[in-house]
């Protein structure tokens, strides 16, 4: 059974890095497309990005400039950093796997199958 | 704003059937999964690429999609359904994945 675990800080100050990794255990992190996402309190889920066990990545356009998610195969796990967070950047921090599959024309699809339990990070002074 | 739109919140009397629904002009071209969360948990994939559902998820739980919009059936509503829906898929241009802004299921 795949099992994925954040882990980080809980209180970033205003300005400075928000870093998390989150561990994967029970499948090897390699063949797999690895995603960040959030969800502020009370609201939506928004995508950070995903990275391939390669480190080939794709971000969020609303978030790239800040954010850098980076993987460590030997260890089994992947890593977000977000910059110059605010209060915005308060949020519930999932780590997911992204399964690729494709159909019967050879069209590629993606969906995030297993998901870590989420950590809060909250962003204030 | 969301590429992907659905409506805030839905209710169904225990038992019935209850369709929620995501609008995007990405739907298209691009699969459509479906995730439940509720409350203080994790989100779970209940549909994947339309209508595939994962094991271990009943099969009052269906997918469809036409034109741009796709959408989550459930028939026979239980009490334990009650939860956010969301769907996600890619953006317009395909290069980015979304979410739509969810779905409150009340299941009265």
């Amino acid at each position: 059974q795949v099992q994925l675990q954040e882990s980080g800080p809980g209180l970033v100050k205003p300005s400075e890095t928000l870093s998390l990794t989150c561990t994967v255990s029970g499948d090897s992190i390699s063949n797999y497309y690895w995603s960040w996402i959030r969800q502020p309190p009370g609201k939506g889920l928004e995508w950070i990005g995903y990275i391939y066990y390669t480190g080939s990545t794709n971000y969020n356009p609303s978030l790239k400039s800040r954010v850098t998610i980076s993987v460590d195969t030997s260890k089994n796990q992947f890593s977000l950093k977000v910059s110059s967070v605010t209060a915005a950047d308060t949020a519930v921090y999932y780590c997911a796997r992204v399964s690729r599959d494709y159909d019967s024309s050879g069209y590629y699809y993606y969906y995030f199958d297993y998901w870590g339990q989420g950590t809060l990070v909250t962003v204030s002074s | 704003s969301s590429e992907l739109t659905q409506d805030p919140a839905v209710s169904v009397a225990l038992g019935q059937t209850v369709r929620i629904t995501c609008q995007g002009d990405s739907l298209r071209n691009y699969y459509a999964n479906w995730y439940q969360q509720k409350p203080g948990q994790a989100p779970v994939l209940v549909i994947y690429a339309i209508h595939n559902r994962p094991s271990g998820i009943p099969d009052r739980f269906s997918g469809s999609s036409s034109g741009n919009t796709a959408s989550l059936t459930i028939s026979g509503a239980q009490a334990e359904d009650e939860a956010d829906y969301f769907c996600n898929s890619w953006d317009s241009s395909g290069d980015h994945l979304v979410f739509g802004g969810g779905t409150k299921l009340t299941v009265l």
